[in-house]
Protein backbone atom coordinates (compact mmCIF):
# COMPACT_ATOMS: atom_id res chain seq x y z
CA UNK A 1 0.00 0.00 0.00
CA UNK A 2 0.85 3.69 -0.30
CA UNK A 3 2.81 5.14 2.68
CA UNK A 4 5.06 7.94 3.37
CA UNK A 5 8.05 8.33 5.20
CA UNK A 6 9.41 11.52 7.21
CA UNK A 7 13.12 12.13 8.60
CA UNK A 8 12.52 11.45 12.58
CA UNK A 9 12.37 14.36 14.72
CA UNK A 10 12.30 16.48 16.63
CA UNK A 11 14.72 19.08 14.59
CA UNK A 12 16.22 22.11 16.28
CA UNK A 13 17.62 25.17 14.55
CA UNK A 14 18.62 28.31 15.47
CA UNK A 15 16.97 31.37 13.56
CA UNK A 16 18.44 32.11 10.23
CA UNK A 17 19.60 28.18 9.70
CA UNK A 18 18.96 26.05 6.94
CA UNK A 19 16.41 23.75 7.21
CA UNK A 20 15.58 20.48 5.20
CA UNK A 21 13.19 18.07 6.23
CA UNK A 22 13.60 14.42 4.13
CA UNK A 23 10.65 12.36 2.90
CA UNK A 24 10.12 9.53 0.54
CA UNK A 25 7.08 7.75 -0.63
CA UNK A 26 6.12 4.47 -1.85
CA UNK A 27 2.93 4.70 -4.13
CA UNK A 28 1.60 3.29 -7.55
CA UNK A 29 1.45 5.52 -10.27
CA UNK A 30 1.92 9.26 -10.48
CA UNK A 31 0.84 10.73 -6.77
CA UNK A 32 0.29 14.35 -5.94
CA UNK A 33 2.16 15.51 -3.12
CA UNK A 34 2.03 18.06 -0.31
CA UNK A 35 3.24 19.68 2.77
CA UNK A 36 1.07 20.53 5.87
CA UNK A 37 2.31 22.61 8.76
CA UNK A 38 0.54 22.29 12.25
CA UNK A 39 0.67 25.06 14.82
CA UNK A 40 0.13 24.27 18.38
CA UNK A 41 -3.90 23.65 19.04
CA UNK A 42 -4.63 24.34 15.32
CA UNK A 43 -5.82 22.48 12.01
CA UNK A 44 -3.54 21.07 9.31
CA UNK A 45 -2.55 24.62 7.00
CA UNK A 46 -1.54 23.16 3.62
CA UNK A 47 1.94 24.76 2.80
CA UNK A 48 2.92 23.46 -0.79
CA UNK A 49 2.11 21.59 -3.45
CA UNK A 50 3.51 19.07 -6.18
CA UNK A 51 1.42 17.36 -8.79
CA UNK A 52 3.50 16.04 -11.37
CA UNK A 53 7.37 14.94 -11.47
CA UNK A 54 9.68 17.92 -11.41
CA UNK A 55 7.24 20.23 -10.32
CA UNK A 56 8.73 22.78 -7.79
CA UNK A 57 5.87 23.73 -4.86
CA UNK A 58 6.63 26.85 -2.73
CA UNK A 59 5.45 29.26 -0.13
CA UNK A 60 7.09 31.43 2.67
CA UNK A 61 10.13 30.46 1.56
CA UNK A 62 9.61 26.29 1.91
CA UNK A 63 10.26 24.90 -1.48
CA UNK A 64 10.22 20.95 -2.42
CA UNK A 65 10.63 19.42 -5.77
CA UNK A 66 8.53 15.83 -7.02
CA UNK A 67 11.55 13.74 -7.69
CA UNK A 68 10.47 10.50 -9.01
CA UNK A 69 13.38 8.94 -9.40
CA UNK A 70 14.04 9.04 -5.81
CA UNK A 71 10.48 9.15 -4.81
CA UNK A 72 11.45 12.29 -2.55
CA UNK A 73 9.98 15.15 -1.84
CA UNK A 74 12.16 16.93 0.70
CA UNK A 75 11.18 19.84 2.06
CA UNK A 76 13.76 23.03 2.43
CA UNK A 77 14.08 26.44 3.59
CA UNK A 78 17.27 28.72 3.49
CA UNK A 79 16.40 30.69 6.85
CA UNK A 80 14.26 29.69 9.60
CA UNK A 81 12.58 31.79 11.80
CA UNK A 82 10.99 31.18 15.14
CA UNK A 83 7.58 31.63 13.92
CA UNK A 84 8.52 28.46 12.05
CA UNK A 85 8.46 26.34 15.12
CA UNK A 86 5.80 23.42 14.26
CA UNK A 87 4.95 20.03 13.24
CA UNK A 88 5.12 19.36 9.51
CA UNK A 89 3.28 16.73 7.41
CA UNK A 90 4.43 15.13 4.36
CA UNK A 91 1.54 13.75 2.44
CA UNK A 92 0.15 11.64 -1.03
CA UNK A 93 -2.76 11.68 -2.72
CA UNK A 94 -2.81 8.72 -4.98
CA UNK A 95 -5.76 9.50 -7.20
CA UNK A 96 -8.08 12.00 -7.52
CA UNK A 97 -10.44 13.00 -4.68
CA UNK A 98 -8.66 10.13 -2.57
CA UNK A 99 -7.70 9.97 0.85
CA UNK A 100 -3.91 11.58 2.23
CA UNK A 101 -1.45 9.57 3.50
CA UNK A 102 0.40 11.13 6.06
CA UNK A 103 4.05 10.58 7.46
CA UNK A 104 4.79 10.62 11.14
CA UNK A 105 5.00 14.16 11.21
CA UNK A 106 8.73 16.08 12.44
CA UNK A 107 8.60 18.65 14.86
CA UNK A 108 10.76 21.82 14.25
CA UNK A 109 11.90 24.06 16.82
CA UNK A 110 13.74 27.36 16.44
CA UNK A 111 15.32 28.99 18.60
CA UNK A 112 16.35 33.31 18.68
CA UNK B 1 -13.99 33.19 3.65
CA UNK B 2 -14.90 31.24 6.57
CA UNK B 3 -12.53 28.38 6.70
CA UNK B 4 -13.47 24.56 8.06
CA UNK B 5 -15.73 25.02 11.57
CA UNK B 6 -15.50 21.75 13.92
CA UNK B 7 -17.43 20.99 17.12
CA UNK B 8 -16.90 21.55 19.74
CA UNK B 9 -13.53 21.75 19.99
CA UNK B 10 -13.01 19.69 23.24
CA UNK B 11 -15.23 17.24 24.64
CA UNK B 12 -14.49 14.77 27.82
CA UNK B 13 -17.18 12.20 28.01
CA UNK B 14 -17.46 8.76 29.97
CA UNK B 15 -16.21 5.23 29.06
CA UNK B 16 -19.54 3.96 27.10
CA UNK B 17 -21.24 6.74 26.51
CA UNK B 18 -22.31 7.98 22.46
CA UNK B 19 -20.53 11.25 21.66
CA UNK B 20 -21.46 13.27 18.12
CA UNK B 21 -18.75 15.28 16.22
CA UNK B 22 -19.93 18.44 13.78
CA UNK B 23 -17.81 19.28 10.65
CA UNK B 24 -19.22 22.35 8.52
CA UNK B 25 -17.15 22.35 5.48
CA UNK B 26 -15.95 25.24 3.49
CA UNK B 27 -19.10 26.72 1.24
CA UNK B 28 -19.43 24.82 -2.16
CA UNK B 29 -16.29 22.20 -1.17
CA UNK B 30 -18.12 18.39 -1.95
CA UNK B 31 -15.77 16.34 -0.63
CA UNK B 32 -15.47 16.16 2.77
CA UNK B 33 -12.90 13.75 4.83
CA UNK B 34 -12.77 12.55 8.83
CA UNK B 35 -9.34 11.58 9.84
CA UNK B 36 -8.34 10.79 13.34
CA UNK B 37 -5.08 12.02 14.91
CA UNK B 38 -3.66 9.99 18.21
CA UNK B 39 -0.10 9.69 19.72
CA UNK B 40 1.72 6.44 18.13
CA UNK B 41 -0.87 6.24 15.09
CA UNK B 42 -0.01 9.54 13.97
CA UNK B 43 -2.61 10.97 11.00
CA UNK B 44 -5.84 7.93 10.01
CA UNK B 45 -8.37 8.63 7.46
CA UNK B 46 -11.30 7.53 8.77
CA UNK B 47 -13.76 7.93 6.13
CA UNK B 48 -14.82 10.16 2.77
CA UNK B 49 -17.76 11.92 1.24
CA UNK B 50 -18.50 12.76 -2.27
CA UNK B 51 -21.82 15.21 -2.21
CA UNK B 52 -23.89 12.61 0.60
CA UNK B 53 -23.04 9.29 -0.20
CA UNK B 54 -19.26 7.71 1.48
CA UNK B 55 -17.43 6.02 -1.47
CA UNK B 56 -14.69 5.38 0.85
CA UNK B 57 -15.62 4.28 4.50
CA UNK B 58 -12.92 1.67 4.87
CA UNK B 59 -10.65 3.78 7.81
CA UNK B 60 -13.50 2.86 10.16
CA UNK B 61 -11.83 1.15 13.14
CA UNK B 62 -15.31 -0.70 14.05
CA UNK B 63 -18.50 -0.79 13.97
CA UNK B 64 -19.23 1.89 16.80
CA UNK B 65 -17.97 4.42 14.24
CA UNK B 66 -20.65 6.15 11.64
CA UNK B 67 -20.76 9.39 10.09
CA UNK B 68 -23.44 10.82 7.77
CA UNK B 69 -23.68 14.09 5.55
CA UNK B 70 -26.30 15.73 4.66
CA UNK B 71 -27.33 18.53 2.44
CA UNK B 72 -24.37 18.13 0.89
CA UNK B 73 -22.71 19.65 3.87
CA UNK B 74 -22.68 19.41 7.15
CA UNK B 75 -21.17 15.58 8.60
CA UNK B 76 -21.51 14.34 11.90
CA UNK B 77 -19.10 11.48 13.10
CA UNK B 78 -21.10 9.06 15.80
CA UNK B 79 -18.68 7.08 18.21
CA UNK B 80 -21.22 4.94 19.75
CA UNK B 81 -20.38 3.28 23.42
CA UNK B 82 -16.79 5.36 23.74
CA UNK B 83 -14.22 3.14 25.06
CA UNK B 84 -10.15 4.58 26.09
CA UNK B 85 -8.64 4.29 22.53
CA UNK B 86 -11.32 6.59 21.06
CA UNK B 87 -9.53 9.62 22.76
CA UNK B 88 -7.72 11.66 19.57
CA UNK B 89 -8.16 14.22 18.26
CA UNK B 90 -10.55 14.11 15.01
CA UNK B 91 -9.98 16.25 12.07
CA UNK B 92 -12.54 17.11 9.31
CA UNK B 93 -10.89 18.25 5.75
CA UNK B 94 -12.89 19.56 2.86
CA UNK B 95 -12.35 20.32 -1.14
CA UNK B 96 -13.60 20.79 -4.39
CA UNK B 97 -13.02 17.34 -5.07
CA UNK B 98 -10.45 16.16 -7.55
CA UNK B 99 -6.69 17.11 -7.27
CA UNK B 100 -7.18 20.29 -5.20
CA UNK B 101 -5.96 20.35 -1.65
CA UNK B 102 -7.43 19.67 1.59
CA UNK B 103 -8.69 22.67 3.79
CA UNK B 104 -8.70 21.21 8.05
CA UNK B 105 -10.74 22.43 10.87
CA UNK B 106 -9.03 22.37 14.12
CA UNK B 107 -10.58 19.25 15.18
CA UNK B 108 -12.17 18.18 17.89
CA UNK B 109 -10.29 16.68 21.07
CA UNK B 110 -11.93 13.78 22.51
CA UNK B 111 -11.11 12.57 25.76
CA UNK B 112 -12.54 9.89 26.78
CA UNK B 113 -12.48 8.90 30.80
Amino acid sequence: GDSVTQMEGPVTLSEEAFLTINCTYTATGYPSLFWYVQYPGEGLQLLLKATKADDKGSNKGFEATYRKETTSFHLEKGSVQVSDSAVYFCALSRTSGSRLTFGEGTQLTVNP
Amino acid sequence: GAGVSQSPSNKVTEKGKDVELRCDPISGHTALYWYRQSLGQGLEFLIYFQGNSAPDKSGLPSDRFSAERTGGSVSTLTIQRTQQEDSAVYLCASSFGGVEPQHFGDGTRLSIL
